[in-house]
């Protein structure tokens, strides 16, 4: 079935350090590739998605782009704040409901 | 609009006891979903329904799980009798529909430890 691998954390950087989150998936034909954040306490919010290959997601400063050749997704950001701490998910879509990662922790410190 | 609204935020309940979990999804939506998150297991799918249809209940652990969308505006997710190893976040999302290109809206969850 459907899945996604995303590396592990937690993710410790600086502020002002630059971001990657790994993610690969293995999907039978062509899915719809996400990222979702979830702070503390609360639920998961969508960050950004992508609908077919070469398309670029972003938002908030966060980039990423579907490989459909790496089969790939990572989240980049080029400089990371304090607040961007939280947890961030990928995830697929095809047909059927989304397929999330196990989470990556990221934590900035001043 | 409110968003997904979930209640209880919190729940503490005893072993054989029954819990009832709420959500309301966001007006328009036509899927809705529940999920739960753990330590050890990540989010994991328990049941979706569509149109108010469940479409999808294999995620469900055991029979002691339930759902049910009397109508488009509410869904409960029952576990009875609840057991220990139950204690997890449980989220509701919404969403228009269910595949391609469509990102989910999720509630804040409710924490459930069951002691």
């Amino acid at each position: 079935g459907d899945s996604v691998t995303q590396m592990e954390g937690p993710v410790t950087l600086s502020e002002e350090a630059f971001l990657t989150i790994n993610c690969t998936y293995t999907a039978t034909g062509y899915p719809s590739l996400f990222w979702y954040v979830q702070y503390p306490g609360e639920g998961l919010q969508l960050l950004l998605k992508a609908t077919k290959a070469d398309d670029k997601g972003s938002n908030k400063g966060f980039e990423a782009t579907y490989r459909k050749e790496t089969t790939s997704f990572h989240l980049e950001k080029g400089s990371v704040q304090v607040s961007d701490s939280a947890v961030y998910f990928c995830a697929l879509a095809g047909n059927t409901p989304l397929v999330f990662g196990k989470g990556t922790r990221l934590s900035v410190i001043a | 609009d409110a968003g997904v609204i979930q209640s209880p935020r919190h729940e503490v309940t005893e072993m054989g006891q029954e819990v009832t979990l709420r959500c309301k999804p966001i007006s328009g939506h036509n899927s809705l979903f529940w999920y739960r998150q753990t330590m050890m297991r990540g989010l994991e799918l328990l049941i979706y329904f569509n149109n108010n249809v469940p479409i999808d209940d294999s995620g469900m652990p055991e029979d002691r799980f339930s759902a049910k969308m009397p109508n488009a505006s509410f869904s409960t997710l029952k576990i009875q009798p609840s057991e220990p190893r139950d204690s997890a976040v449980y989220f509701c999302a919404s969403s228009q529909a269910v595949g391609q290109g469509h990102g989910y809206t999720f509630g804040s969850g409710t924490r459930l430890t069951v002691v």
